[in-house]
Formats: structure tokens, sequence, C-alpha cells
């Protein structure tokens, strides 16, 4: 089955910097590569999705840019503010699949 | 419009009870899901349905049953639960397959400790 492993586990940066946090993937059939944001105590939301035929995707701070060769893909988030922290889920679902597999998260800290 | 509800939002066990977790949702989706949510461990599939009527197992289905007898319940039962149980349940919907690019929409969670 798809296995996702994402990197780093725990990230703190200072407030304005930018944060990258990088997922690879097994399954070259991974065709939905979405991205969740989760704070402490709350759900996970998504925030950016990209598909397998997109290298890059923006909405105002952060971005996703996916390498299919390399089977990696990897969020951006530019201009860090405080409320950027949370835990981050990278995901993928190759075609043919009804289910998500998530990584194991990575704990964003802004430092203000 | 509520979206996606759990019961109960928190709940302690003693070994070798049973319970069942409600996940409900309001917009009209046909596919649901059950997650376990462990620290270090990410987000994993314990079963899921792809409509009404329909069950099928995750990544981490052992110890675990489910059902779903109206297209807006989920239904998750542990018949005896174990210590290793412990965690926070999350339920899911979305209105396509995983693989088509549908958001999901989580519930706010259940914390089971099992003692």
């Amino acid at each position: 089955g798809e296995n996702v492993e994402q990197h780093p586990s725990t990230l703190s940066v200072q407030e304005g910097d930018s944060a990258v946090i990088k997922c690879t993937y097994s399954d070259s059939a991974s065709n939905y590569f979405p991205w969740y944001k989760q704070e402490l105590g709350k759900r996970p939301q998504l925030i950016i999705d990209i598909r397998s035929n997109v290298g890059e995707k923006k909405d105002q701070r952060i971005a996703v840019t996916l390498n299919k060769t390399a089977k990696h893909f990897s969020l951006h988030i530019t201009e860090t503010q405080p409320e950027d922290s949370a835990v981050y889920f990278c995901a993928a679902s190759f075609t043919g699949s009804y289910q998500l597999t998530f990584g194991k998260g990575t704990k964003l800290s802004v430092i203000p | 419009n509520a979206g996606v509800t759990q019961t109960p939002k928190f709940r302690v066990l003693k070994t070798g009870q049973s319970m069942t977790l409600l996940c409900a949702q309001d917009m009209n989706h046909e596919y649901m899901y059950w997650y376990r949510q462990d620290p270090g461990m990410g987000l994993r599939l314990i079963h899921y349905s792809v409509g009404e009527g329909t069950t099928a197992k995750g990544e981490v289905p052992d110890g675990y049953n489910v059902s779903r007898l109206k297209k807006q319940n989920f239904l998750l039962g542990l018949e005896s639960a174990a210590p290793s149980q412990t965690s926070v349940y999350f339920c899911a919907s979305s209105n396509l397959a995983g693989a088509q690019g549908s958001e999901q929409y989580f519930g706010p969670g259940t914390r089971l400790t099992v003692t």
C-alpha cells in the first residue's frame, strides 16, 4: 500500500521567516496531495492541495510544490506568523483509492 | 449546517468494556472515515465507508467494528476495550473518493482513555 514519509517532525522558525515541510510517497500512481493543519486541541482542516498534473500551487502565503519524478511534495509557508503554529499533515491518494494516507505530521512553532 | 459531529467528546472505559462512537454529517457526503490519532503516529485509518450499507477495513481495523445503516451516520464500535485503544478518534466525510481529490471534513474528535 501507499507509504508517506514526512520531515521534519518538529520545526521552529522565527516570526517572518519561511518554513518548508517535505513529504515523499511510495506509489507512483498517486495523484492527489492535500495538506491539513491541526491547531492544538482542534480538528484537522485542509489548507491547500495539489493534483499530479500540476507542479505548483499558491494561496497567499502558502504554496505546495510537487516533483513526480522524485515522488516528493513540499509545503512552503512564507512570512510566518504566530497563528501558523500548528501540526501540519501531508497526505497522498492513488488512482482508484477511496482513502488518503497521511504522514506522521510536523509540529511547527513560530517564535515571536 | 453543523458539518461533522461526534458523540461523545470524552470517555473513560475500563479494560473489557464496550462502547460505540457516533459520527453524524449533514452534508450528504457519500464517503465516511474513522481515524485514530496517537502522538507521533499521525492519522491512521481504521475503517471507511463508500456509501450507505457499505464498510471496509483501513490500516488498523483490529479490535473495531463499524456500521453505516444510514447515509448520514457512521458508528465505530469497540467490543472489548484494551489500553492500546487509548487515543483520539476522528471521524471524517467527503463527497468524493480520496483519489478524486475531495476535501475530507473532520469532526471535533473523541478522546478515549482505557484503563
